[in-house]
């Protein structure tokens, strides 16, 4: 079956724009979850959806938001971006939300975005 | 607090060697999960193992295996006859079992070289 898939894979933007980024989960999955990765701070947790509903959030600033939509795809966005923000963006999907046994994070290749 | 550490930043063996990548976790938590990620030049994380902290089975998986401790809050991974094809950056990382939210190692890149 098909992967978790983020769009775009590359992205440049000029500080103070803003960015939204996209990912369709496996099939069946309901629960999506962002990571930020850089060099400086490693993997760091953005944000995890469950039908719709944003149930944990990372500690970042609000210019970062994001949306789970009806078919479980999601959207993260970055308002104001800004140089700090240059990152790899990674979203995983889970069959279920809470940490069971039977529950693995599958992750997508990512979004690279750069700012300039 | 949570809390991941992998001392090794980065591990180069030459081909066939035996390497082992070390995870050290600090958790108040009686129930939580251990996860071991592959990180490939490509960027997609691929999961190798969960292991939750009611099971202290060590546990092999062809040329993979893995030593968890809780007695030292310790969770290695051992690649036996290691293969050019396993360089990598591996994260360990940990999840209390509440929610989803993975508390990730800084990682150990693995250079295997031929």
């Amino acid at each position: 079956k098909a992967g978790v898939t983020q769009t775009p894979r590359y992205l440049i933007k000029t500080r103070g724009q803003q960015v939204t980024l996209s990912c369709s989960p496996i099939s069946g999955h309901r629960s999506v979850s962002w990571y930020q990765q850089t060099p400086g701070q490693g993997l760091q947790f953005l944000f995890e959806y469950f039908s719709e509903t944003q149930r944990n959030k990372g500690n970042f600033p609000g210019r970062f938001s994001g949306r789970q939509f009806s078919n479980s795809r999601s959207e993260m966005n970055v308002s104001t971006l800004e140089l700090g923000d240059s990152a790899l963006y990674l979203c995983a999907s889970s069959l279920i939300p809470k940490g069971t046994p039977n529950t693995e994070a599958f992750f997508g290749q990512g979004t690279r975005l750069t700012v300039v | 607090a949570q809390k991941v550490t992998q001392a090794q930043t980065e591990i180069s063996v030459v081909e066939k060697e035996d390497v082992t990548l070390d995870c050290v976790y600090e958790t108040r938590d009686t129930t939580y999960y251990l996860f071991w990620y592959k990180q490939p030049p490509s960027g997609e994380l691929v999961f190798l193992i969960r292991r939750n902290s009611f099971d202290e089975q060590n546990e092999i998986s062809g040329r993979y295996s893995w030593n968890f401790q809780k007695s030292t809050s310790s969770f290695n991974f051992t690649i036996t006859a290691s293969q050019v094809v396993d360089s990598a950056v591996y994260f360990c990382a940990l999840s209390d079992g509440s929610n989803y939210q993975l508390i990730w190692g800084a990682g150990t890149k693995l250079i295997i070289k031929p």
